[in-house]
């Protein structure tokens, strides 16, 4: 069964300060991994996605990077915002064709 | 604006009681997800559909059903054998291919009277 792990659940800095978001995932053959935002009470907003083939994404301040044989990626903000602060989910897409989705991680960036 | 529209954003239900979640696209996407979220355990899958007339059960689909007669469209039944309907139900789709994104809608929030 395909499992994706998100730690720490919850994570909170100063703003200004750049982070890194971990997920790891155990599919070998997975198609491409997404990561998502969600904000109180609302729906998932992707913010990048990358194939399996793959090793980086980038979309203003965010990066996301891919490493198929760690079973690993991480999504880095650069310069982090209070507007920031929201739940980051990812999620990895395999032979399946079902996406498994961590649980996510909570961040608050403090003014 | 193309996307997709959960409706209602709020509902409740009475024991015993079904209840339908509605969710439309005008992304002409093919395939169409229904996930379930409980506070601290993510997104788990209740059913999927990757093309019209066909869906298939994801992993926790008991006391839910599902169909698929337009591509638009992919309405979700909570019935009255799921005793435990409370949660935060998310809408997805995405086109075919293993490297499309996936979209969501804004969810329906279902309470328990």
């Amino acid at each position: 069964k395909q499992e994706v792990t998100q730690i720490p659940a919850a994570l909170s800095v100063p703003e200004g300060e750049n982070l890194v978001l971990n997920c790891s995932f155990t599919d070998s053959a997975i198609y491409n991994l997404q990561w998502f935002r969600q904000d109180p009470g609302k729906g998932l907003t992707s913010l990048l996605l990358i194939q399996s083939s793959q090793r980086e994404q980038t979309s203003g301040r965010l990066n996301a990077s891919l490493d198929k044989s760690s079973g690993r990626s991480t999504l880095y903000i650069a310069a982090s915002q209070p507007g920031d602060s929201a739940t980051y989910l990812c999620a990895e897409y395999g032979a399946n064709s079902k996406l498994t989705f961590g649980k996510g991680i909570t961040l608050s960036v403090r003014p | 604006d193309g996307g997709i529209t959960q409706s209602p954003k709020y509902l409740f239900r009475k024991e015993g009681q079904n209840v339908t979640l509605s969710c439309e696209q005008n992304l002409n996407h093919d395939a169409m997800y229904w996930y379930r979220q409980d506070p601290g355990q993510g997104l788990r899958l209740i059913y999927y559909s990757q093309i019209v007339n066909d869906f298939q059960k994801g992993d926790i689909a008991e006391g839910y059903s599902v169909s698929r007669e337009k591509k638009e469209s992919f309405p979700l039944t909570v019935t009255s054998a799921q005793k435990n309907p409370t949660a935060f139900y998310l809408c997805a789709s995405k086109a075919t291919g293993s490297h499309e994104k996936l979209f969501f809608g804004s969810g329906t929030q279902l309470s328990v009277l």
